[in-house]
């Protein structure tokens, strides 16, 4: 099973508005990283959050980590059309420093 | 601007045809992840190597899937017999991890654009 389970499974919002996903998991972990996958590519890094970190900023980007609920949130500010894509969590509790990714939220931002 | 290249980009083939896949880590990386994406199963790793060798492939069915690194540029997956429900896109991965990093080092995975392999 996976490690990661985001959700929604899909969000539609209009350009301008924030974009919220959810990222839960099971075991105990030493990072939790966010990805992006645009449609037919592969996936990019958007950002690491460590264990011991509770937020993390990048441009409009904002992640925050609870591990006493093993769960993360991404949260896009004032989302552009440029946004859509799918979003996946992935974390470490793998070991051998492999990531297990979650199931991901498609998200389309409408203009 | 280094990237992960994998080929083919497409492949179609026949049930029972060996399909092999290649990517090209970025240089000086030194691991090399392979992953299989489907709608119902999302992303599945199926090999890790670290320093070219293999280190877990549990997630790979051992009949007919194998994975390799004949040199450092070079990981190569494949398929024999190939099956219908192989369809999928296969992306390759590479990162960096320092020598003396134990198991559990933080580190973000480049992806390459994929395979997408259809088996009829």
């Amino acid at each position: 099973s996976q490690q990661g389970e985001e959700d929604p499974q899909a969000l539609s919002i209009q350009e301008g508005e924030n974009a919220t996903m959810n990222c839960s998991y099971k075991t105990s972990i030493n990072n939790l990283q966010w990805y992006r996958q645009n449609s037919g590519r592969g996936l990019v890094h958007l950002i690491l959050i460590r264990s011991n970190e509770r937020e993390k900023h990048s441009g409009r980007l904002r992640v925050t980590l609870d591990t006493s609920k093993k769960s993360s949130s991404l949260l896009i500010t004032a989302s552009r059309a440029a946004d859509t894509a799918s979003y996946f969590c992935a974390t470490d509790g793998g070991g051998y420093n492999k990531l297990i990714f979650g199931a991901g939220t498609r998200l389309a931002v409408h203009p | 601007d280094a990237r992960v290249t994998q080929t083919p980009r497409h492949k179609v083939t026949e049930m029972g045809q060996e399909v092999t896949m290649r990517c090209q880590p970025i240089l000086g990386h030194n691991t090399v992840f392979w992953y299989r994406q489907t709608m119902m199963q999302g992303l599945e790793l199926l090999a890790y190597f670290r320093n070219r060798a293999p280190l877990d492939d549990s997630g790979m069915p051992k009949d007919r899937f194998s994975a390799e690194m004949p040199d450092a540029t070079l990981a190569t997956l494949k398929i024999q017999p190939s099956e219908p429900r192989d369809s999928a896109v296969y992306f390759c991965a590479s990162g960096l991890v320092p020598e003396l990093a134990g198991n559990r080092y933080h580190y973000e995975q480049y992806f390459g654009p994929g395979t997408r392999l259809t088996v009829t």
